[in-house]
């Protein structure tokens, strides 16, 4: 079946740092999403991405997905400290429809 | 107003009762999901319901029962509880199938002692 492999595990940095949490899918996707789950609460839906090669920006959140749909990431410049918690990724493969894979899930902590 | 709503908030009890966690969603919603999250973030689907009808059934064990009264509402009931069903329940749902960002619940802190 789909898998979605999500790294690092964890990812300590120091307030002011970058961060970036790598996605890769073993099928091709036909979309994938970006979810924030502070600690303590539920996910939160950040943003979708559809085309090949898009990019999307959140203000400091940059959003990539990968020429073959398999792949994306997502890089937090300059991090601060209410930029905490668990980042994941979850893809849909073409062929299943509805169907959403998470991620592990990267945990972010930011050293004031 | 909240979109999707759980209950209980926390849930302890002792192993082999049952128990039932509740959802329910005001955003005219088709699809709604259980998920299971482990004491290592890691997000495990469970079911998946659209407009009351089941169409993802993971491999759960039959203890788990999900029932969808309407397509707002998606319930959640375990019989005999075991130590190893000690998670975070969250539900969720999203506007069709095959698009659109999942919303989700607050979640439910399950306590199996």
């Amino acid at each position: 079946g789909q898998q979605v492999m999500q790294i690092p595990q964890y990812q300590h940095v120091q307030e002011g740092e970058d961060f970036t949490t790598y996605c890769n899918s073993s099928t091709t996707l036909s979309n994938i999403q970006w979810y924030k789950q502070r600690p303590g609460g539920h996910p939160v839906f950040l943003i979708q991405l559809v085309k090949s090669g898009e990019v999307k920006k959140q203000k400091r959140l940059t959003f990539q997905f990968g020429e073959a749909k398999k792949n994306s990431s997502l890089h937090i410049t300059a991090t601060q400290t209410t930029d905490v918690g668990t980042y994941f990724c979850a893809g849909r493969q073409e062929t299943s429809g509805s169907r959403l894979t998470f991620g592990e899930g990267t945990q972010l902590t930011v050293n004031p | 107003d909240t979109a999707v709503s759980q209950t209980p908030k926390y849930l302890v009890t002792q192993m082999g009762n049952d128990k039932s966690i509740k959802c329910e969603q005001n955003l005219g919603h088709d699809t709604m999901y259980w998920y299971k999250q482990d004491s290592k973030k890691f997000l495990k689907i469970m079911f998946s319901y659209n407009n009351k009808e089941l169409i993802i059934n993971e491999t759960v064990p039959n203890r788990f029962s999900p029932k969808s009264p309407d397509k707002a509402h998606l319930n959640l009931h375990i019989n005999s509880l075991e130590l190893g069903d000690s998670a975070v329940y969250f539900c969720a749902s999203s506007p069709i199938q095959a698009a659109g960002g999942y919303t989700f619940g607050s979640g439910t802190r399950l306590t199996v002692v």
